[in-house]
C-alpha cells in the first residue's frame, strides 16, 4: 500500500528556533500534499496545500511566513515553523493522495510531536 | 468552517458489541470518508463512500450515506479491542483539490 513517512516523530526545542519536518511518499508520487495541525482530542485543521513545483495554498488565518512550505519534488514536502513558540505547540500531521483522480483517499505519515519550551 | 459534527463525541462498548458513529456536513459532497487514527499516531483510511451511494461495506465496517440529510454513519460490528481509537469522518468536495474537512471525531473504547 502506499507510505508516508514524516520524519521527525518528536521535537522538543527552545522558543525561538526553527523546525523543520519532512513529508515523504515512499513508494508513490504526489503532486499534492497536505498539512493539518492537531491539538489534543481535537480534530485535524488543514494548515495548508502542498503542490509539486508551486506555492503552497494556505487555509485562511494560516501565516505563511510562520509555516514555510517547500514541495521541491514529487516524493518531498516540507513543512518549517519559523521561529517557533509555545504556542506552535502541536501534533503537526502531513497526507498525501497517491492519485489525482476524485475518489483518491489520502495516506497519512505518523505526525511529529513539536514541544516549544 | 464547514467541518462537520460527529456524535457520540464519546463511546465505549464491551468486545462483541457493535458500535456505531454518526457525522453530518453542510454542503455538498463529492465523496465522504472515514479514518482510524489511534493515539499520538497518523490516521489510517477505513472506507471511502461516494455521493452517488448509499452503502458500503468493507469487512466488519458498513458505511452509510444519506446526501438528503447531509450525514453518514460508521458501524463496527463485533468489535474487538484492538478497535480501540479514534475515528473521524471526512468530507471532500468537487474540484478534486483533494482537500478534506474533518469532523471532530469519535473516541471509540472497546473493553475486553
Amino acid at each position: 500500500g502506499a507510505v508516508v513517512s514524516q520524519h521527525p516523530s518528536r521535537v522538543i526545542c527552545k522558543s525561538g528556533t526553527s523546525v523543520k519536518i519532512e513529508c515523504r511518499s515512499l513508494d508513490f508520487q504526489a503532486t499534492t500534499m497536505f498539512w493539518y495541525r492537531q491539538f489534543p482530542k481535537q480534530s485535524l485543521m488543514l494548515m495548508a496545500t502542498s503542490n509539486e513545483g508551486s506555492k503552497a495554498t494556505y487555509e485562511q488565518g494560516v501565516e505563511k511566513d510562520k509555516f514555510l512550505i517547500n514541495h521541491a519534488s514529487l516524493t518531498l514536502s516540507t513543512l518549517t515553523v519559523t521561529s517557533a513558540h509555545p504556542e506552535d505547540s502541536s501534533f503537526y500531521i502531513c497526507s498525501a493522495r497517491a492519485g489525482q483522480g476524485e475518489g483518491q483517499p489520502q495516506h497519512f505519515g505518523d505526525g511529529t510531536r513539536l514541544s516549544i519550551l | 468552517s464547514q467541518q462537520g459534527e460527529e456524535d457520540p463525541q464519546a463511546l465505549s462498548i464491551q468486545e462483541g458489541e457493535n458500535a456505531t458513529m454518526n457525522c453530518s456536513y453542510k454542503t455538498s459532497i463529492n465523496n465522504l470518508q472515514w479514518y482510524r487514527q489511534n493515539s499520538g499516531r497518523g490516521l489510517v483510511h477505513l472506507i471511502l463512500i461516494r455521493s452517488n451511494e448509499r452503502e458500503k461495506h468493507s469487512g466488519r465496517l458498513r458505511v452509510t450515506l444519506d446526501t438528503s440529510k447531509k450525514s453518514s454513519s460508521l458501524l463496527i460490528t463485533a468489535s474487538r479491542a484492538a478497535d480501540t481509537a479514534s475515528y473521524f469522518c471526512a468530507t471532500a468536495f468537487s474540484g478534486n483539490t483533494g482537500k478534506l474537512i474533518f469532523g471532530q471525531g469519535t473516541t471509540l473504547q472497546v473493553k475486553p
